[in-house]
């Protein structure tokens, strides 16, 4: 069964700064791409970023573009996203998600981790 | 960037019928096209890619239909457990971009 489990998020104020972590377990991590999707409360799904199963390939929403920084380490099976200069408007459920191919479809999802920034 | 409408914003259907959830793109993305269900406190949950093909697991009563710039999702007869919200989602092209999504609740 595949797990993907998010951990890092928080409160913090606003022009601050987190790390968000994924681990992955029950698929072969170095060969999918993955990807952060965030939720805003009381709305809809949208993604942030995704990188390629070897890293050689990275994107990012305009939104988050310059802040946010995704990577991941193939030997530890996990993903992070390093979230800097953070806004009220960045405040959302963060989930890690998995892909076949980078820019394919999603077939696996964790459960999230909330980021609030709010002083 | 591709504009992914949802309609309904919310559909209530009686458990057993028939449920038809439609989604729009402002481009063609061809065949690119995923749904999700999501619920409350839950991972989402890929139902279709491609438009009309089921992923690992998903009932027969899950159905996608469309290319180009419309696309349906149809649940042939709902069950308690299908009651959530559902994205569709195109990788044609980036940004990734998910619909606004629709609620399904119990009438």
């Amino acid at each position: 069964e595949v797990q993907l489990v998010e951990s890092g998020g928080g409160l913090v104020r606003p022009g601050g700064s987190l790390r968000l972590s994924c681990a992955a377990s029950g698929l072969t991590f170095s060969s999918y791409a993955m990807n952060w999707v965030r939720q805003a409360p009381g709305k809809g799904l949208e993604w942030v970023s995704s990188i390629s199963s070897g890293s050689t390939t990275i994107h990012y929403a305009d939104s988050v573009k310059g802040r946010f920084t995704i990577s991941r380490d193939n030997a530890k099976n996990s993903l992070y996203l390093q979230i800097n200069s953070l806004r009220a408007d960045d405040t959302a459920l963060y989930y890690c998600a998995s892909d076949p191919r980078l820019g394919s479809e999603i077939d696996h999802w964790g459960r999230g981790t909330l980021v609030t920034v709010s002083s | 960037e591709t504009v992914m409408t949802q309609s309904p914003a919310t559909l209530s259907v009686s458990p057993g019928e028939r449920a038809t959830l439609s989604c729009r793109a402002s481009q063609s993305v061809g065949s690119t096209l995923a749904w999700y269900q999501h619920k409350p406190g839950q991972a989402p949950r890929l139902l279709i890619y491609y438009a009309s093909t089921r992923a690992t697991g998903i009932p027969a009563r899950f159905s996608g239909s469309g290319s180009g710039t419309e696309f349906t999702l149809t649940i042939s007869s709902l069950q308690s457990e299908d009651f959530a919200v559902y994205y569709c989602q195109q990788y044609n092209n980036w940004p990734l971009t998910f619909g606004g999504g629709t609620k399904v609740e119990i009438k």
